[in-house]
């Protein structure tokens, strides 16, 4: 069965450092977002991309954040300068069709901010 | 926004014994509930899901009931296995209605003890 996957499972940064999150989405998939869990807490919404572009971003993906899809299979979260809270588990999901349904989730990042 | 509540956050039960997760939800537009299973470090997986246009949804042992008009949806585990356990997640979302967002409940830690 296809999978979204994720690179690396772990990354440790030091604070103000840029990071880079990166994913592979399921290769026919059209819909991809990037969700946070902090550790105890619940799945958060950061981003969605679609066609190119993001189509829509919630209250923590600031300025800080970006996404790109460098090619045809490939779909990066960067962080320019970051802050301790930072740290958590990132995770990388993709949807066949409609917008926010049939989400498959890739394994995870998990940053450590110090 | 949406905001989704979830009930208990950590659930207990024999084998065998059947286990209930209970999720309220705050937007009127939301029509499409998905639950998530989440073992120890891995990745969020879709075990069901339900649109508005129906009241519940069954796939084996599993069973998720949805109550538009007082804005709340169960998921009902039979014949648990120790398998099962695991957190799960409720989901909420305004499918085609411009959002392409999941807002998640907290969790709900399932122990199922042999």
């Amino acid at each position: 069965e296809p999978e979204v996957t994720q690179t690396p499972s772990h990354q440790v940064t030091q604070m103000g450092q840029e990071v880079i999150l990166r994913c592979v989405p399921i290769s026919n998939h059209l819909y991809f977002y990037w969700y946070r869990q902090i550790l105890g807490q619940k799945v958060e919404f950061l981003v969605s991309f679609y066609n190119n572009e993001i189509s829509e971003k919630s209250e923590i993906f600031d300025d800080q954040f970006s996404v790109e899809r460098p090619d045809g299979s490939n779909f990066t979260l960067k962080i320019r300068s970051t802050k301790l809270e930072d740290s958590a588990m990132y995770f990388c999901a993709s949807s066949p069709s409609n917008r926010n349904e049939k989400l498959f989730f890739g394994s995870g990042t998990q940053l450590s901010v110090l | 926004g949406e905001n989704v509540e979830q009930h208990p956050s950590t659930l207990s039960v024999q084998e065998g014994d059947s286990a209930v997760i209970k999720c309220t939800y705050s937007d009127s537009a939301s029509n499409y509930f998905p639950w998530y299973k989440q073992e120890l470090g891995k990745r969020p997986q879709l075990i069901i899901d339900i649109r508005s246009n129906v009241g519940e949804k069954k796939d084996q042992r599993i069973a998720v009931t949805l109550n538009k008009t007082a804005k709340h949806f169960s998921l009902h585990i039979t014949e648990t296995q120790p398998e099962d356990s695991a957190v799960y997640f409720c989901a909420a979302a305004a499918s085609g209605a411009g959002s392409y967002q999941l807002t998640f409940g907290k969790g709900t830690k399932l122990s199922v003890i042999p």
